[in-house]
């Protein structure tokens, strides 16, 4: 079965500051892709970052950047430089191999501190 | 970009009345929607995926009769919640993926269901 953990029910950092947001994942596939999204209290959900299963080379989009290590089967998201506007729930998900659907993390609550 | 729609935003309706969502893809055509709803302080939970000019294929537990989702086109889908009951009051998110790609998901803002 497809399992994505948050373990981290929130976190709290100084602005300016980087902070990393653990994901790890359960799956059988050889081909999956990994996702984090962020929702701030407005409720709409942002994509951030993208990682497929066979990309060699950690992701990054602007300040956000994925450390994806498939043996140990997690997908960190790492912000660096926090904002104040960085404040939101964020949450790790998977699209199992040969699927479009995505499977959600019970997601974590960031909170940046001035 | 990627960017998809939704309305209303907000929506307070009688028990036993219906209330129509629509989710639309503004500027790229979605092979896929989804509709998902999201309980206070949790994940989101799928409720159906939605392919244009097929039936939507519903997860496990959700009533179907009670949930229609109509995919007219490539860039718009609708929820209709029937008979509305306050255990339906929820915030339902519909998301459309692009036709190419790693098919990432691109979420609208929501919707905040009410019933009275």
């Amino acid at each position: 079965a497809q399992k994505i953990t948050q373990t981290q029910p929130g976190m709290f950092v100084q602005e300016k500051e980087a902070v990393t947001l653990d994901c790890t994942y359960d799956t059988s596939d050889q081909s999956y892709g990994l996702f984090w999204y962020k929702q701030p209290s407005s409720g709409e959900m942002i994509f951030l970052i993208y990682q497929g299963s066979y990309d060699e080379q950690n992701a990054t989009e602007g300040r956000y950047s994925l450390n994806f290590q498939k043996a140990r089967k997690s997908a960190n998201l790492v912000i660096s430089a926090s904002q104040l506007g960085d404040s939101a729930m964020y949450f790790c998900a998977m699209r199992p191999g040969g699927s479009e659907k995505l499977v959600f993390g019970k997601g974590m609550k960031l909170t940046v501190n001035p | 970009g990627a960017v998809v729609s939704q309305h209303p935003s907000r929506v307070i309706c009688k028990s036993g009345t219906s209330v129509k969502i629509e989710c639309r893809s503004l500027d790229f055509q979605a092979t896929t929607m989804f509709w998902y709803r999201q309980f206070p302080k949790q994940s989101l939970m799928l409720m159906a995926t939605s392919n244009e000019g097929s039936k939507a294929t519903y997860e496990q537990g959700v009533e179907k009769d009670k949930f229609l989702i109509n995919h007219a086109s490539l860039t718009l889908s609708t929820l209709t919640v029937t008979s509305a009951h306050p255990e339906d009051s929820s915030f339902y998110i519909c998301s459309a993926s692009k036709l190419a790609g790693p098919y990432e998901q691109y979420f609208g803002p929501g919707t905040r269901l009410t019933v009275t």
